[in-house]
């Protein structure tokens, strides 16, 4: 079984519509993170969280909200979907003294 | 401010060739510095980091990379490239902190 699971792996739906994506991970790391993949833009973090308590927002949070509801579990809510947060959305943890992230196989979310 | 600038966005080498993407970055302090590989509907996996010490990093499947304080660079090699190397491929830094900044990819593409 895979370190970092994301759920669901593909999803389609339409303009306004709220849509939950799911992480969790059995690595037993504290740091968790949302970023977002666009062709040829690489990635961008949207949240990150240090532990249950401490979220934060990074360069592109608009539009969206996360909720760590606990260790292993780390969720991005888009509120009222739109068709520019059409992308490829990963889920990644770090253990603080190696500095590597470890990456879900992402989930692939089409507004129409 | 840190950034990553990969150049060339695709990269086609001959099986058995050399590959060389190029990686260069900024970072007000001594960085960390990151390549992952994305196969395809895959997540981003760790190939090599750097983080103090040696400056020649050897990674997984024969990639390596050389720290360049004095042209800040961070370039992947490998001698003889392989078909299962074509993937895309991104350099990343971090101020040991939470951010990472990722460069926006480069793909490879190895010809038979």
């Amino acid at each position: 079984d895979a370190d970092v699971t994301q759920t669901p792996r593909n999803r389609i739906t339409k303009t306004g519509k709220r849509i939950m994506l799911e992480c969790s991970q059995t690595k037993g790391h504290d740091r968790m993170y949302w970023y977002r993949q666009d062709p040829g833009l690489g990635l961008q973090l949207i949240y990150y969280s240090f532990d249950v308590k401490d979220i934060n927002k990074g360069e592109i949070s608009d539009g969206y909200s996360v909720s760590r509801q606990a260790q292993a579990k780390f969720s991005l809510s888009l509120e009222s979907a739109i068709p520019n947060q059409t992308a490829l959305y990963f889920c990644a943890t770090s253990e603080t003294n190696t500095g590597e992230l470890f990456f879900g196989e992402g989930s692939r979310l089409t507004v129409l | 401010a840190q950034s990553v600038t990969q150049l060339g966005s695709h990269v086609s080498v001959s099986e058995g060739a050399l590959v060389l993407l190029r990686c260069n970055y900024s970072s007000s302090v001594p960085p960390y510095l990151f390549w992952y590989v994305q196969y395809p509907n895959q997540g981003l996996q760790l190939l090599l980091k750097y983080t103090t010490g040696a400056t020649l990093v050897k990674g997984i499947n024969g990639f390596e990379a050389e720290f360049k304080k004095s042209e800040t660079s961070f370039h992947l090699t490998k001698p003889s490239a392989h078909m299962s190397d074509a993937a895309e491929y991104f350099c990343a830094v971090s101020e040991r902190t939470y951010k990472y900044i990722f460069g926006t990819g480069t793909r490879l593409k190895v010809l038979a």
